[in-house]
């Protein structure tokens, strides 16, 4: 089946710096990655849609300064959390999914992001 | 995409059927069921998704009211690793390609042994 790859799964990093956070669909090629975001006992919520080639989608109140996204190739997005603040910590999801419609979506296993 | 409503917690016995409700009143006819769970500090996974007729995979069973107003997921023998949030959502695709998924509160069930 369909396997999407997140990496890291897990990072801390001091306040300031900027993390970059990678997702691969590994035996499919995904026109459209989505990221997620999740903090703790919350549901997920949609942050932005990668698009392949061109500029990613932000969703209302995503500062898309902040959040960096990058889908250079047809299985990688990039999303990068620049100047990380205590308030970016959360756990943050991507998903792609198989050309055709109604394929269903296939998601990372996440990355926990704590910034100090 | 169509709102869904879940209750917010079940509880069923390890062995038993778990049979999941969703509610979906304002689906409109080109939208899909999906269903994903999410178990504790990992990304969601797909399950099952269907548009009116009843399906079946490995993992579980969709029945989808007449009128796609509700459905349930079945799991036919529930095991404790199946303990997770389990999310229905409706919707997913628009003109010309897949949009980003709307996830509700879900249900949380918890399989007892």
């Amino acid at each position: 089946g369909a396997v999407v790859s997140q990496h890291p799964s897990w990072v801390i990093c001091k306040s300031g710096t900027s993390v970059k956070i990678e997702c691969r669909s590994l035996d499919f090629q995904a026109t459209t990655m989505f990221w997620y975001r999740q903090f703790p006992k919350q549901s997920l919520m949609l942050m932005a849609t990668s698009n392949e080639g061109s500029k990613a989608t932000y969703e209302q109140g995503v500062e898309k300064d902040k959040f960096l996204i990058n889908h250079a190739s047809l299985t990688l997005s990039t999303l990068t959390v620049t100047s990380a603040h205590p308030e970016d910590s959360s756990f943050y999801i991507c998903s792609a999914n198989r050309a055709g419609y109604y394929q269903p979506q296939h998601f990372g296993d996440g990355t926990r992001l704590s910034i100090l | 995409d169509a709102k869904t409503t879940q209750p917010p917690s079940m509880d069923c016995a390890e062995g038993r059927a778990a049979n999941l409700p969703c509610n979906h009143s304002t689906i409109s006819g080109n939208e899909y069921v999906y269903w994903y769970r999410q178990i504790h500090s990992q990304g969601p996974q797909y399950i099952i998704h269907g548009l009116k007729n009843n399906e079946t995979n490995e993992m579980a069973s969709l029945i989808i009211t007449e009128d796609r107003k509700s459905s349930t997921l079945i799991l036919p023998h529930a095991t404790l690793r199946d303990t997770a949030v389990y999310y229905c959502i409706a919707g997913m695709y628009s003109g010309g390609g897949a949009d980003g998924l709307t996830f509700g509160k879900g249900t949380h069930l918890i399989i007892q042994p």
